[in-house]
């Protein structure tokens, strides 16, 4: 079975500090990896994708995300974090050659940014 | 203009109601699901269809009914509706590619 871990439920990091927000997953077979962006009062946003290719994803909003197949991990990071990053962040897999209705999210993480 | 409208936006029914949440989109896009949101449990799917004549049960649809009026429009009936299906309810589109795209979720407290 397919399944997808966001270990931290809240990440705290200051304006300007770069950020990781952590993922790992677990599938059989080639994974395609999903970073998603839920603001307060909205739904969930679209920031980048791995399906094959280079290992690192650069998505919306200064957002990268590495896949590390060894680790099976799919961090998402930023560089210098704003203060209007901060939202709740899910993460999803899926198998079966990215077959939508197979999508495992994540619990989510909560990233805050102080200024 | 939101790409997928969900509506209501947020409603408070009563034990045993009967509530619709409706969806559209002008995407173009086949295929259309309905998931909801619990804190601390992600998104789980509810259901899904990927053209007008097809309805398939997602992970968790016990108490739930959909229809699909057309490819623009999908909407997730509770038929007696009970506390625990008090949750927020997102509304999403695909296309033959990987990527859905969400609606800005219906807020649903069921009393």
């Amino acid at each position: 079975a397919q399944s997808v871990a966001q270990p931290e439920d809240q990440v705290n990091v200051a304006e300007g500090n770069p950020l990781t927000v952590k993922c790992t997953y677990s599938v059989s077979g080639n994974p395609y990896l999903f970073w998603y962006v839920q603001y307060p009062n909205r739904g969930l946003q679209f920031l980048l994708k791995y399906i094959t290719g280079d290992n690192l994803v650069k998505g919306s909003y200064g957002f990268e995300a590495e896949f590390n197949k060894s680790q099976t991990s799919f961090h998402l990071k930023k560089p210098s974090a704003l203060v209007s990053d901060s939202a709740l962040y899910f993460c999803a897999v899926s198998a079966r050659g990215g077959a939508t209705n197979k999508l495992i999210f994540g619990t989510g993480t909560l990233l805050a940014v102080q200024p | 203009d939101a790409d997928v409208t969900q509506t209501p936006r947020n409603r408070i029914t009563k034990t045993g109601k009967r509530i619709m949440l409706e969806c559209s989109q002008t995407k173009g896009h086949d295929r259309m699901y309905w998931y909801r949101q619990d804190p601390g449990l992600g998104l789980r799917l509810i259901y899904y269809s990927f053209d007008v004549k097809d309805i398939n049960k997602g992970e968790i649809s016990d108490g739930y009914s959909v229809s699909r009026q057309a490819q623009a429009k999908f909407s997730l009936s509770l038929e007696s509706a009970i506390p625990n299906q008090t949750a927020l309810y997102f509304c999403a589109t695909s296309d033959f590619g990987n990527t859905i795209y969400f609606g800005e979720g219906s807020w649903l407290t069921v009393v």
